[in-house]
């Protein structure tokens, strides 16, 4: 079983729409977790990290952490076709990074 | 340079040929990092370098890789007699620091794409 799952998708939704992107985990002693965008042909960019539980905000994005459902969250408000790309959420093992699979995601206009 | 520099872009070698790849971080960032991404797989970690310190190999998939990193800049990765199971996009990354490292503020490259016939 894998450390980090992330469903691969591809989840296809219309323009403006709610987008909510989701990781299960195994290890309980991950403390930061992170979302990075990836276009094709790209490396991996930082959308965002949380420390712990809890909420952050950013412009459209939020993540959200529940510790005690090892599970995280990536919602994105008003989606926008340059949302199209894969969103994959990783968890760091001191400076190892531990990532989930990817999901790609592909907004409609 | 204004970010991580990686070459080359692509490679296309023979099995049982050694490969060369080369990643040139950001100016003052002293972590380095090599990642390996299969086709729908996430991320795995191969080798880190920070400062002066012994680099953590602990992720090399075998001793037909290996790495080093020159004047606390410049990285090669090097894969000797490579198989088709080594085909795969290997990213370099540099951070500031190792926290910064555990805050997952990696900067990526755009991939070294290697294929293996």
């Amino acid at each position: 079983q894998k450390e980090v799952e992330q469903d691969p998708g591809p989840l296809s939704v219309p323009e403006g729409a709610i987008v909510s992107l989701n990781c299960t985990y195994s290890n309980s002693a991950f403390q930061y977790f992170m979302w990075y965008r990836q276009y094709s042909r790209k490396g991996p960019e930082l959308l965002m990290y949380t420390y712990s539980s809890g909420n952050k905000e950013d412009g459209r994005f939020t993540a959200q952490v529940d510790k005690s459902s090892k599970y995280i969250s990536l919602f994105i408000r008003d989606s926008q076709p340059s949302d199209s790309a894969t969103y994959l959420c990783a968890m760091s093992r001191n400076y190892q990074l531990i990532w989930g699979a990817g999901t790609k995601l592909i907004i409609k206009p | 340079g204004a970010g991580v520099s990686q070459s080359p872009s692509n490679k296309v070698t023979e099995k049982g040929k050694d490969v060369e790849l080369r990643c040139d971080p950001i100016s003052g960032h002293t972590a380095l990092y090599w990642y390996r991404q299969s086709l729908g797989q996430g991320l795995e970690f191969l080798i880190y370098f920070q400062g002066n310190s012994a680099p953590d190999k602990s992720g090399l998939p075998s001793d037909r890789f290996s790495a080093e990193r020159t004047g606390g800049s410049v990285s090669t990765l090097t894969i000797q007699r490579t198989q088709q199971e080594d085909s795969a996009v290997y990213l370099c990354a540099s951070s500031l620091a190792s926290l910064a490292g555990t805050r997952g503020e990696l900067f990526f490259g755009e991939g070294s794409r290697l294929t293996v016939l």
